[in-house]
């Protein structure tokens, strides 16, 4: 099972919006919608942002979307502010044998 | 307050066992899926396996099965995980993580993770 695939890095000004992709297949991110996005701040327990593709965590900003178009889903931060900054990762259900998989990881630099 | 606390990390041999504690407390781990996911350094997030909340069912990725084992002591309400035959690419930061009430696909309380490395 490889990684959904993410670009490595992402950035964007103060108050600017960004969006973050992430592709797999059919048997993951384009089979369910089953997706989710942690944000990942070195050294700090991983955080979950949004769940099956599209629903914020109570206490999660509502800067932060998500959405899924095909195989590939998206997290969209508006109005970005310094905070932001950090590492990015999706995750999918699978019907591999792993039947969990994550993206490749995005930074998030807030220029 | 929900929390997570990863324990038992350190180094150790290649070939050799090591068996990592996970400490709930604010909930109990008979009510939830609990997940362990990796991280080797300046890699990304690898999921390693679940038990489910009921015990009944449990789950590995294809690079730990036949390895490492998941159980769990709800007397103690601690999640534990065996490591066993450990190799160098298992060098990680182990978390554990608790699934979100009502659903079964995602993590919403991890803890900050325990540093194992397997070095000669």
């Amino acid at each position: 099972q490889s990684a959904l695939t993410q670009p490595a890095s992402v950035s964007g000004s103060p108050g600017q919006s960004i969006t973050i992709s992430c592709t797999g297949t059919s048997s993951d991110v384009g089979g369910y919608d089953y997706v989710s996005w942690y944000q990942h701040h070195p050294g700090k327990a991983p955080k979950l942002m949004i769940y099956e593709v599209t629903n914020r965590p109570s206490g999660v900003p509502d800067r932060f979307s998500g959405s899924k178009s095909g195989n590939t889903a998206s997290l969209t931060i508006s109005g970005l502010q310094a905070e932001d900054e950090a590492d990015y990762y999706c995750n999918s259900y699978t019907s591999n044998n792993t039947l969990y998989v994550f993206g490749t990881g995005t930074k998030v630099t807030v220029l | 307050q929900v929390q997570v606390v990863e324990s038992g990390g350190g180094v150790v041999q290649p070939g050799r066992s090591l068996r990592l504690s996970c400490a709930a407390s604010g909930f109990t781990v008979s009510t939830h899926g609990m997940h362990w996911v990796r991280q080797a350094p300046g890699k990304g997030l690898e999921w390693v396996g679940i038990i489910s909340f009921d015990g009944s069912s449990i789950h590995y990725a294809d690079s730990v099965r036949g390895r490492f084992t998941i159980s769990r002591d709800t007397s103690k309400n601690t999640l534990y995980l065996q490591m066993n035959s450990l190799r160098p690419e298992d060098t990680a930061v182990y978390y554990c993580a608790r699934e979100r009430p009502g659903g079964w696909s995602d993590f919403d309380h991890w803890g900050q993770g325990t540093l194992v490395t397997v070095s000669s």
